[in-house]
Formats: C-alpha cells, sequence, structure tokens
C-alpha cells in the first residue's frame, strides 16, 4: 500500500522568512495530493492541492510542487507569519480514494 | 464551500458503554466518508471508509465489531464505539469526499473527542 514520509518534523523560521516541508510517497498510481493544516483541537484544513497532471501550483503565499518521477512533492510558504504556525500535513490519494498522511510537520513561526 | 459537521465535538464515558458519533455533510451529497483518529501529537489514522448504501471498509487492524459504521444516506455516516476502553480515548475525525474521479477532494468534520474512564 502506499506510504508517505515527511520532513521535518518541526520547523521554526522567523516571521518573514520561507518555509519548505517535504513529502515522498511510495505509490507510483497516486494522483492527488493535498496538504492541510491543522491547529490544535481543530480539524485540518485543506490549503492547496495538486494533481499529477501539473507540476506546480500556486495560491498566494502558498505553492505546492510535484515531481512525478522521484515521488516527491514539496510545500513551500513565503512571507510567513505568525498565523501560519500549525501542524501541516501532507497526504496522497491511492487509487480508492484513501488519503494516506505524512506523519506531520509542527511549524512555528517566531515574530 | 463543503461543509462537514460531526456531532458530537466532545464525549466523556464509562468503560464498557457504546458511544455513537454522527458525521454530517451539509450542502452536498457524500457516496463516500472516511473515518480516522488522531492520538495527541500524531498523525491521522485512516480507521475505516464508509459508502452510502453498502459495507464499510476497514484498515488492516481495526475491529470491525469494535467499531461500527453505518452510512445510511447520502448525509450521513455514524461511528458507534462499542463496548469502550480507556484505550479508546481518542479524537475521532470523519472526512467526507466531494467531487468526481478527477477533480474530487476531501473536507474534514470538525472532530469529536472521546475520553473513556
Amino acid at each position: 500500500g502506499e506510504n508517505v514520509e515527511q520532513h521535518p518534523s518541526t520547523l521554526s523560521v522567523q516571521e518573514g522568512d520561507s518555509a519548505v516541508i517535504k513529502c515522498t510517497y511510495s505509490d507510483s498510481a497516486s494522483n492527488y495530493f493535498p496538504w492541510y493544516k491543522q491547529e490544535l483541537g481543530k480539524r485540518p484544513q485543506l490549503i492547496i492541492d495538486i494533481r499529477s497532471n501539473v507540476g506546480e501550483k500556486k495560491d498566494q503565499r502558498i505553492a505546492v510542487t510535484l515531481n512525478k518521477t522521484a515521488k516527491h512533492f514539496s510545500l513551500h510558504i513565503t512571507e510567513t507569519q505568525p498565523e501560519d504556525s500549525a501542524v501541516y500535513f501532507c497526504a496522497a490519494r491511492d487509487s480508492s480514494y484513501k488519503l494516506i498522511f505524512g506523519s506531520g510537520t509542527r511549524l512555528l513561526v517566531r515574530p | 464551500g463543503a461543509v462537514v459537521s460531526q456531532h458530537p465535538s466532545r464525549v466523556i464515558c464509562k468503560s464498557g458503554t457504546s458511544v455513537k458519533i454522527e458525521c454530517r455533510s451539509l450542502d452536498f451529497q457524500a457516496t463516500t466518508m472516511f473515518w480516522y483518529r488522531q492520538f495527541p501529537k500524531q498523525s491521522l489514522m485512516l480507521m475505516a471508509t464508509s459508502n452510502e448504501g453498502s459495507k464499510a471498509t476497514y484498515e488492516q487492524g481495526v475491529e470491525k465489531d469494535k467499531f461500527l459504521i453505518n452510512h445510511a444516506s447520502l448525509t450521513l455516516s455514524t461511528l458507534t464505539v462499542t463496548s469502550a476502553h480507556p484505550e479508546d480515548s481518542s479524537f475521532y475525525i470523519c472526512s467526507a469526499r466531494v467531487g468526481g474521479a478527477l477533480t474530487d477532494t476531501q473536507y474534514f468534520g470538525p472532530g469529536t473527542r472521546l475520553t473513556v474512564l
């Protein structure tokens, strides 16, 4: 089955700097890769996603890149703000529409 | 956007009792819903896939007789934790699949925090 690895587990950046979180997946049949932001005690919120027919997608300060050959995808947050502090999860969707999640990255943006 | 609700938001129960958690899609119909559990500071672990009108598909290691799932309508799936024990204490989150094969995504409910005494 699908296996998703995520790095780093924690990331601390200064406000205004960029943050990058990386994930790898194992199943070449996976074709949809969402990123979720989860604040303490809250639901995961979809922040951006990418499908296997594109290599990059951007939405304001957030971008995601996908390398199908290497089976890895990354989340890029530019001009980070304290409110970006949260846990971020990547996921890969397998052929049965199940999302397999990475282990999460705790992002701390220092004011 | 797609809204998914869950009820209750938190529940405390005694060991041995059963607890039912409801997951509803409020503004769309969901043929497929998913149930996850999340331990503190850990990732979301898929428990089962709930399909409207058919039996749920459970992930390896998840006891189907302990975690009963019913997806009786296109807007409601329920998870019943039977004979709950302290080790069942966790954050249970549902999600609903929206869209077609090439455009679908999943939206999550707010979660239910279960504490078994």
